[in-house]
């Protein structure tokens, strides 16, 4: 069964620190899909970038960029030059195998960037 | 494009009543799914509807119920509410084909039992 682990609890930085959060993740799917969310105090959930698992090449996005590498089951998120704002819980997840409209996620890692 | 709609945003309830929540979907989203948020368990799914039929379904009991009407909203059902179902409930959207995994979330309702 597919599973997502993220093994930081919670990470405090001091703001323009560059920080990085980890994820792995199991599946037995050949093709799959890997999502990175972010939960502001507010509760919403924020969409942050979907990866095929066709394709390894890092992503950037501004101050955010994405390693993913098949051979360690990972897809880590680095974001660079911290702001306050940045300050959220941020969860990785992973659809089951041939479902659409379900994702599993990690636990979630707690980001607290003080001025 | 307007986003994820979700009502209440706040509920109070005591516990063996019965609560019903509601899902605005984004215009031209056919999937809407459910999802519990809890500090203990995190976010754990619910279920999933997909034009108006219940697609996938997660390992909640039967008393969470719901549904979706020919216009993509749907709705969410707890009966005979228990302390434990305090808690955030979040619906996401999506097309729900093709390779389009993509969901976007509500802004929840924070439901508490007491």
């Amino acid at each position: 069964a597919q599973k997502v682990t993220q093994a930081q609890t919670e990470i405090s930085v001091v703001e323009k620190e560059d920080v990085t959060l980890d994820c792995v993740y199991e599946t037995r799917d050949t093709t799959y899909y890997l999502f990175w969310y972010k939960q502001p105090p507010s509760g919403e959930l924020v969409f942050l970038i979907r990866r095929n698992s066709f394709d390894e090449q890092n992503e950037i996005s501004g101050r955010y960029s994405w390693n993913f590498q098949k051979s360690t089951s990972s897809f880590n998120f680095t974001i660079t030059a911290s702001q306050v704002v940045d300050s959220a819980v941020y969860f990785c997840a992973l659809p089951p195998r041939g479902s659409q409209g379900n994702l599993i996620f990690g636990k979630g890692t707690k980001l607290s960037v003080k001025p | 494009k307007a986003g994820v709609t979700q009502t209440p945003r706040y509920l109070i309830k005591t516990r063996g009543q019965q609560v019903t929540l509601s899902c605005s979907p984004i215009s031209g989203h056919r999937s809407v799914s459910w999802y519990q948020q809890t500090p203990g368990q995190g976010l754990q799914f619910l279920f999933e509807y997909f034009s108006e039929t219940q697609r996938n379904k997660g390992n909640f009991p039967g008393r969470f119920s719901g549904r979706q009407f020919s216009n993509s909203r749907s709705e969410m059902n707890v009966s005979t509410l228990e302390l434990g179902d305090s808690a955030l409930y979040l619906c996401a959207s999506s097309k729900g084909q093709g390779d389009s995994y993509e969901q976007y979330f509500g802004p929840g309702t924070r439901l508490t039992v007491t």
